[in-house]
């Protein structure tokens, strides 16, 4: 299933450098989401967005910039990140009211 | 904000019998109870999904149930299989899951055992 393709798979970045994770849905949906995956916890929820508007923010850290320029595309903008901040990034995609489709994530190594 | 409790973080099991993998949560406005299975290295795909206007939901071989009373929810495997082999997740929201984040609980590694 590739409704939901996430780039790149993995990325390795210093802690000055700027990237961006890229999620595409090919769902129709209008609801997108990104998730942190860290060894040994839940899978936390950052963002959300609902129609290309921010609908929730987790209490993220002001290094995470995501963007959402319209119901298919959703960014993540990383920039100064943390060691702790080396995780799986999942981005999510729904209709609303239905269930969340998950792309395969973006492995993130901060050296 | 919501609060959800797996139970237990590995479950070992003999290929053919069945494994139940339990999760309570705190918010008594979720209304959406979804269970994702992960492979290593795999994307999280969901299995089977209740909302709280049921209180049983069964596909083949895998059932949830849910007590909204005692905000419990549990999955059920029968006939358990190698391929069952995997990271389990449940999950609550509010809204029936859509435009509303989902809240995890930790994960259940199940291993079924030849």
């Amino acid at each position: 299933e590739t409704g939901v393709t996430q780039t790149p798979r993995h990325l390795v970045m210093g802690m000055t450098n700027k990237k961006s994770l890229k999620c595409e849905q090919h769902l129709g949906h209008n609801a997108m989401y990104w998730y942190k995956q860290s060894a040994k916890k839940p899978l936390e929820l950052m963002f959300v967005y609902n129609f290309k508007e921010q609908t929730e923010n987790n209490s993220v850290p002001s290094r995470f910039s995501p963007e959402c320029p319209n119901s298919s595309h959703l960014f993540l903008h990383l920039h100064t990140l943390q060691p702790e901040d080396s995780a799986l990034y999942l981005c999510a995609s729904s209709q609303l009211n239905q269930p969340q489709h998950f792309g395969d994530g973006t492995r993130l190594s901060i050296l | 904000g919501e609060n959800v409790e797996q139970h237990p973080s590995t479950l070992s099991v003999q290929e053919g019998d069945s494994a139940v993998i339990k999760c309570t949560y705190s918010d008594s406005a979720s209304n959406y109870f979804p269970w994702y299975k992960q492979e290593l290295g795999k994307r999280p795909q969901l299995i089977i999904d209740i909302r709280s206007n049921v209180g049983e939901k069964k596909d083949q071989r895998i059932a949830v149930t849910l007590n909204k009373t005692a905000k419990h929810f549990s999955l059920h495997i029968t006939e358990t299989q190698p391929e069952d082999s995997a990271v389990y997740f449940c999950a609550a929201s509010m809204a029936g899951g859509g435009a509303d984040g989902l809240t995890f609980g930790k994960g259940t590694h199940l291993i079924i055992q030849p």
